[in-house]
């Protein structure tokens, strides 16, 4: 049982490259989620998705985008990628039930120079 | 605006001892508590959770305690390990999960 994939692991962009983060869980999960984690920040919450065709801005959306692609997929994009979206990149999902825990990936550490 | 917070970046206990990490939170909707646990180059892992309607939370060496009237929870941890040392996440829920900045758990041996 894989849990929540995350491709790749590691990457270096310059300024003004872009990319896309992929995600695949196979839990069956309705709930999906992007978090960047920074030094002293904690988990940040960047998009989440509560079910397949709906996508919501967290805390920290700006100069990302966002695509549930279906139930098991939620890619996240950075079209123009800046030296303050350097960060070690989670995602995570979780069931529809209350009272029930997020499952994450192993993370991206991304770095952009 | 912080939702969560945890207000000491890093502890270090003896082995053996007690570890107590402690988290407010100011939104008193939030229902259902957690705590993850992360160690370097991996991602956070559930460690153990309780929800509104308890004040307290056993499984195995950790407990978790929650004061609704002081917005307050806490994970004990008895005894410590060194294994135990990793970055120690508590999150709360409402339509999303809402993570504080985390608290470095240093066991020594």
């Amino acid at each position: 049982n894989a849990g929540v994939t995350q491709t790749p692991k590691f990457q270096v962009l310059k300024t003004g490259q872009s990319m896309t983060l992929q995600c695949a869980q196979d839990m069956n999960h309705n709930s999906m989620y992007w978090y960047r984690q920074d030094p002293g920040m904690g988990l940040r919450l960047i998009y989440y998705s509560a079910s397949e065709g709906t996508t919501d801005k967290g805390e920290v959306p700006n100069g990302y985008n966002v695509s549930r692609l279906n139930k098991r997929e939620f890619s996240l994009r950075l079209e123009s990628a800046a030296p303050s979206q350097t960060s070690v990149y989670f995602c995570a999902s979780s069931d529809v039930r209350i009272y029930t825990e997020a499952f994450f990936g192993q993370g991206t550490r991304l770095t952009v120079v | 605006d912080q939702q969560v917070k945890q207000n000491s970046p890093s502890l270090s206990v003896q082995e053996g001892r007690i570890s107590i990490l402690n988290c407010d939170y100011t939104n008193s909707m939030f229902d259902y508590f957690l705590w993850y646990k992360k160690y370097p180059a991996e991602g956070p892992t559930f460690l153990i959770s309780i929800s509104s309607i308890k004040d307290k939370n056993e499984d195995g060496r950790f407990t978790v305690f929650l004061n609704k009237s002081a917005k307050h929870l806490s994970l004990h941890i008895v005894p410590s390990q060194p294994g135990d040392s990793a970055v120690y996440f508590c999150a709360a829920t409402g339509n999303q999960f809402y993570f504080g900045t985390g608290t470095s758990l240093t066991v020594i041996p």
